[in-house]
């Protein structure tokens, strides 16, 4: 697609709940970036993927927290048993590669997840 | 990650320059400088990078300092569109590290 296409634009769900969250990137974009950001906040990174090659999970939070992304293309982010500390936008974005430090990324408008 | 520092508020008047500041002294030779806004509501938008020379483009220009430890985003004529969260970050191979950026205001 012409950008980055994110997966719901909102999603409210209960204390406890299991939700995804999914990203399409830029074809032909080779690495896929999740951030979050809670209100009032700036962007916190969690995860980044490149290629074929295994992902850096080092920002993800807990082990509550985990992505895919299948094919090289589309990317899905797990929140199980949510806590009302998930509460925030989560942020996807793309780039041709993250080999080069002159990549320059596109983002979606993000998912913003409430839970209550 | 190789951190930057940005004042976290600035005001400017509609249709006059702004200069947003950014201070990452402790770059390596290989990061990039890139600058990115953050519209209310949106996710965050590129607006310029550069390695060691100033460089211009249709939305903003990019002063680099010689020894590279400090940079400036300069918007030539502010509008209210440009109200805005800007982030400055060092890019390497690998993850784009954002920090709290500088809220701009823009007063008519």
């Amino acid at each position: 697609g012409a950008g980055v296409s994110q997966s719901p634009s909102n999603k409210v769900t209960e204390k406890g709940k299991d939700v995804e969250l999914r990203c399409d990137p830029i074809s032909g974009h080779t690495a896929l970036y999740w951030y979050r950001q809670s209100l009032g906040q700036g962007l916190e990174f969690l995860i980044y993927f490149q290629g074929n090659s295994a992902p850096d999970k080092s920002g993800l939070p807990s082990d509550r927290f985990s992505a895919e992304r299948t094919g090289g293309s589309v990317s899905t982010l797990t929140i199980q048993r949510t806590q009302q500390e998930d509460s925030a936008v989560y942020l996807c974005a793309s780039s041709l590669e993250a080999g080069a430090g002159a990549n320059v990324l596109t983002f979606g408008a993000g998912s913003r997840l409430t839970v209550l | 990650d190789a951190k930057t520092t940005q004042p976290n508020s600035m005001e400017s008047n509609e249709e006059e320059p702004v200069h947003l500041p950014c201070n990452h002294s402790t770059i390596s030779g290989t990061d990039y400088i890139h600058w990115y806004r953050q519209l209310p509501s949106q996710g965050p938008e590129y607006v310029i990078h550069g390695l060691t020379s100033n460089v211009n483009n249709r939305m903003a220009s990019l002063a680099i300092a010689e020894d590279r430890k400090s940079s400036t985003l300069i918007l030539h004529r502010a509008t209210l569109r440009d109200a805005a969260v800007y982030y400055c970050i060092l890019t390497r191979p690998g993850k784009s590290t954002f920090g709290d950026g500088t809220t701009l205001t823009v007063k008519p």
